[in-house]
């Protein structure tokens, strides 16, 4: 069965300490890796698409990357205004047309 | 461009009652998807439409249905309506469907006392 797995579960971060968030997943053939940022009460908002292992996609401070089995959301130097729950999802090549998603990261950066 | 908007925003029912959803997509996407997103369990996958058409559909209970319209504008009822259907309702939608980038609406807060 497809599966998305994010961790961790929340992460604190001072102004300024750069972190990485983690999205695993298990699919028989992947067809697309999506990044998104959700506030509170609020619809994801969509940052970035990865198709294949070795892409790369960068955005002010925030940077994914894919490989066969991860991809990793590195955030530089983040401001306050960067704390929301980061999600993850994948779609996967048997047509189904479902995009699963991770239960997500909640990030905090403390000014 | 506009975006994907949701009516209504908020809603409050009572168990047993039904409640209908409205979702427009972005001008010239043709796949809607509608998701249902609780504190516990994330974001939960419940239907896919395109060109009318119910394409994938989510573990939910037959209370959950769906439809499209031939302007891409799409509706999510649920009936007879428990506890645990409060949660938000996102819809989202894309070009095709196809390992595409979705854009989802505000969603809709739906209450059920």
């Amino acid at each position: 069965e497809d599966q998305v797995t994010q961790s961790p579960e929340a992460l604190r971060l001072q102004e300024g300490e750069s972190s990485s968030l983690n999205c695993s997943y298990t699919v028989s053939g992947l067809r697309g890796l999506f990044w998104y940022r959700q506030d509170p009460g609020k619809g994801p908002e969509f940052l970035f698409t990865l198709y294949s292992a070795g892409e790369e996609k960068e955005k002010e401070r925030l940077k994914a990357t894919l490989t066969k089995k991860e991809s990793f959301l590195h955030i530089t130097a983040p401001k306050p205004e960067d704390s929301a729950t980061y999600l993850c999802a994948v779609q996967d090549d048997s047509g189904t047309y479902k995009y699963i998603f991770g239960t997500g990261t909640r990030l905090k950066v403390l000014a | 461009k506009a975006g994907v908007t949701q009516t209504p925003r908020y809603l409050i029912k009572t168990r047993g009652q039904q409640v209908t959803l409205s979702c427009s997509p972005i001008s010239g996407h043709r796949s809607v998807s509608w998701y249902q997103q609780t504190p516990g369990q994330g974001l939960q996958f419940l239907f896919e439409y395109f060109s009318e058409t119910q394409r994938n559909k989510g573990n939910f209970p037959g209370r959950f249905s769906g439809r499209q319209f031939s302007n891409s504008r799409s509706e999510m009822n649920v009936s007879t309506l428990e506890l645990g259907d409060s949660a938000l309702y996102l819809c989202a939608s894309s070009l095709r469907g196809g390992a595409e980038t979705q854009y989802f609406g505000p969603g809709t807060r739906l209450l059920v006392l």
